[in-house]
């Protein structure tokens, strides 16, 4: 099964850092993690990805597990503007991205 | 450059209908794939299409249908639509096939089956 599993929902306060969690035990060795997000209203975006070292980008940070079983999205300082639906992917096959049902981060000013 | 376009943004159908929707890839990518998101869920992937070829499908019957033309740019086609059919349908485009690279997606075409 290609799922991965994340928290349904989570809060942060405005400015404060955000982790965010996501489950992929049954991910194998050369399977890329994936995450994208989806604001209200708009089709995913992608945030960043990686395969097993940390990762960074002007959007967030990725740290992944030594056993890749697990990885935390990290933005470290989070704007009313990030409050959307946070998907960690994993794909099935060469050409298929699988997604749960996201974790909803709320924002609070 | 262009991001993905999909078109139309809202339709309404009614069962039994037909009904297709396009999307514009980004200038340069040579894949699209189709993703349907029904109310609080995540997208499922419906297939993908690569240089005019369908390059893998999902769990999806075969009455959803699609096209790549040779400018990329492609065609998702659904057949005696069905209430369960509602939903907002995605397009993604990439470069290449492997899921190794970036999606863009576009913003999505909403459609209501009655």
């Amino acid at each position: 099964d290609a799922k991965t599993t994340q928290p349904n929902s989570m809060e942060s306060n405005e400015e404060e850092p955000v982790h965010l969690p996501c489950n992929h035990s049954t991910i194998s060795g050369t399977d890329y993690i994936h995450w994208y997000r989806q604001l209200p209203s708009q089709g995913p975006e992608y945030v960043i990805h990686g395969l097993t070292s940390n990762v960074n980008n002007r959007m967030a940070s990725l740290a992944i597990a030594e056993d890749r079983k697990s990885s935390t999205l990290i933005l470290h300082r989070a704007t009313l503007r990030d409050a959307a639906v946070y998907y960690c992917i994993r794909p099935s096959g060469t050409y298929k991205y699988i997604f749960g049902t996201g974790t909803r981060l709320k924002v609070l000013a | 450059e262009t991001g993905v376009t999909q078109s139309p943004t809202h339709l309404i159908k009614t069962r039994g209908q037909q009904v297709t929707l396009r999307c514009s890839s980004q200038s340069g990518h040579n894949t699209v794939s189709w993703y349907q998101q029904a109310l609080g869920q995540g997208p499922q992937f419906i297939f993908q299409y690569y240089r005019e070829e369908e390059n893998g499908r999902g769990n999806f019957p075969p009455r959803f249908s699609g096209l790549q033309f040779p400018n990329y740019s492609s065609e998702l086609n659904v057949n005696a639509l069905e209430l369960d059919d509602s939903a907002l349908y995605l397009c993604a485009s990439s470069v290449g096939t492997l899921n190794t690279g970036e999606l863009f997606f576009g913003e999505g075409s909403r459609l209501t089956v009655l």
